[in-house]
């Protein structure tokens, strides 16, 4: 079965960098697409990034556009999320989510790991 | 960017009765690209309609997705105890992939 584990989170300081990892298993990860998606404390869905099944394309939200760099390492079954200049506003779960079969809708999701950007 | 409004924000129903919910998008968007997913307290988010009519796999049949152009809708024919939780809907298949603000489905 479908298994999305993500790792990394944490707290910390505002202006400083932080990387996730999501490890899959259950399906050939090298050929799907993977998005971040995060959710801040209380409130709703909010997409990140996105990556392509081979790294080849890459989107951003706006809000971490040039501070996020999202990336993914298909001989290890992973995608990962650089995130830096972390700001107070950043704080959420963030999940990493599979792309579905012939669409771009998040089909299977990970548990998620919190991240906390305070000083 | 595209801009999807949720309603109501609250709905409070009892099990066994119909749950209906709205997504509207600030414009005319291709159904191909629309979603729901539900989520529990505590829980990841779960996919339950894509292509804006297409059950997930696992997904009741008392689950179903309707719409087109701006107006796009989730209804549960009978809700079961289990199906409280709050609804997002989501546009995807461009940049951004737009969630909605979301719908609580609460007990009455």
């Amino acid at each position: 079965q479908v298994q999305l584990v993500e790792s990394g989170g944490g707290v910390v300081q505002p202006g400083k960098s932080l990387r996730l990892s999501c490890g899959a298993s259950g399906f050939r990860f090298s050929r799907y697409g993977m998005h971040w998606v995060r959710q801040a404390p209380g409130k709703g869905l909010e997409w990140a990034a996105f990556i392509s099944f081979d790294g080849s394309k890459k989107d951003y939200a706006d809000s971490v556009k040039g501070r996020f760099n999202i990336s993914r390492d298909n001989s290890k079954n992973t995608v990962y999320l650089q995130m830096n200049s972390l700001r107070a506003e950043d704080t959420a779960v963030y999940y990493c989510a599979k792309w579905g079969v012939g669409g771009s809708y998040c089909d299977y999701w990970g548990q998620g790991a919190l991240v906390t950007v305070s000083s | 960017e595209i801009v999807l409004t949720q309603s109501p924000g609250t709905l409070s129903l009892s099990p066994g009765e119909r749950a209906t919910l709205s997504c509207r998008a600030s414009q005319s968007v291709s159904s191909s690209y629309f979603a729901w997913y539900q989520q529990k307290p505590g829980q990841s988010p779960r996919l339950l309609i894509y292509g804006t009519s297409s059950r997930a796999t696992g997904i009741p049949d008392r689950f179903s997705g309707s719409g087109s152009g701006t107006d796009f809708t989730l209804t549960v024919s009978r809700l079961e105890p289990e199906d409280f939780a709050v609804y997002y809907c989501q546009l995807y298949g461009s940049s951004p992939a737009t969630f909605g603000q979301g719908t609580k489905v609460e007990v009455k």
